[in-house]
């Protein structure tokens, strides 16, 4: 069975300093692996996305990953945050193919960010 | 990436009574699925429906519950049926982009208080 793991619940982070919000995961297979972002009041929005290639990947609005096959991880970091990113960030994996051929991921519990003016 | 918008964005229920949550999609897409996110939880798959054939629920969720129709490739509906205070949730409709993306598009969702 496939698991997503956040530690954190929530994360505080002052402007301008880098941030990091951490997601390990357990699949089956070589790894798909998501982020998404969810704001108050709003739906999930699509982030970044590992499949294969280069272990950084780089999203929206400034923020990267960096999948570690040694470690099962896929933390999404960004260089300086802004009070903006503040919202709900949520990881997501999968081993493959669901039924049908359509892509069923399992989430994570989901982490709070929190930026500091 | 697909536009996804849901009705009604949020409501306040009675026990007892039922629901109905509109998605509908800007673009015609073989996939559905409906989720359940719980107050500080993760969401949760509660069924996949396919266009023309009956929807696939997950553990835990049953049909008579969360009963779901696909009348066509960019339109579907969930209802919550015999609602308790514990349905209270926020109800998201999604979409896969497709073989060709791998991705999932989420509707703005569904905010549901059941008194």
């Amino acid at each position: 069975a496939q698991s997503v793991a956040q530690p954190e619940d929530q994360v505080n982070v002052a402007e301008g300093n880098p941030l990091t919000v951490k997601c390990t995961y357990s699949v089956s297979g070589n790894p798909y692996l998501f982020w998404y972002v969810q704001y108050p009041n709003r739906g999930l929005q699509f982030l970044l996305k590992y499949i294969t290639g280069d272990n950084l990947v780089k999203g929206s609005y400034g923020f990267e990953a960096e999948f570690n096959k040694s470690q099962t991880s896929f933390h999404l970091k960004k260089p300086s945050a802004l009070v903006s990113d503040s919202a709900l960030y949520f990881c997501a994996a999968m081993g493959g193919l669901g039924p049908g051929g359509s892509y069923i991921p399992t989430f994570g519990r989901g982490t709070s960010l929190i930026v500091h003016p | 990436s697909a536009v996804i918008s849901q009705k009604p964005s949020r409501d306040i229920c009675q026990r007892g009574t039922s629901l109905t949550i509109q998605c509908q999609v800007d673009s015609q897409v073989t996939m559905m699925f409906w989720y359940r996110q719980q107050p500080g939880q993760s969401l949760t798959l509660i069924a996949t429906a396919n266009q023309g054939s009956e929807a696939t629920y997950e553990s835990g969720f049953v049909i008579d519950k969360f009963p779901i129709s696909r009348p066509n490739l960019t339109f579907s509906t969930l209802t919550v049926s015999n609602m308790s205070p514990e349905d209270s949730s926020i109800y998201l409709c999604s979409v896969d982009g497709g073989q060709s993306t791998d991705t999932q598009y989420f509707g703005p969702g569904t905010r549901l208080t059941v008194l």
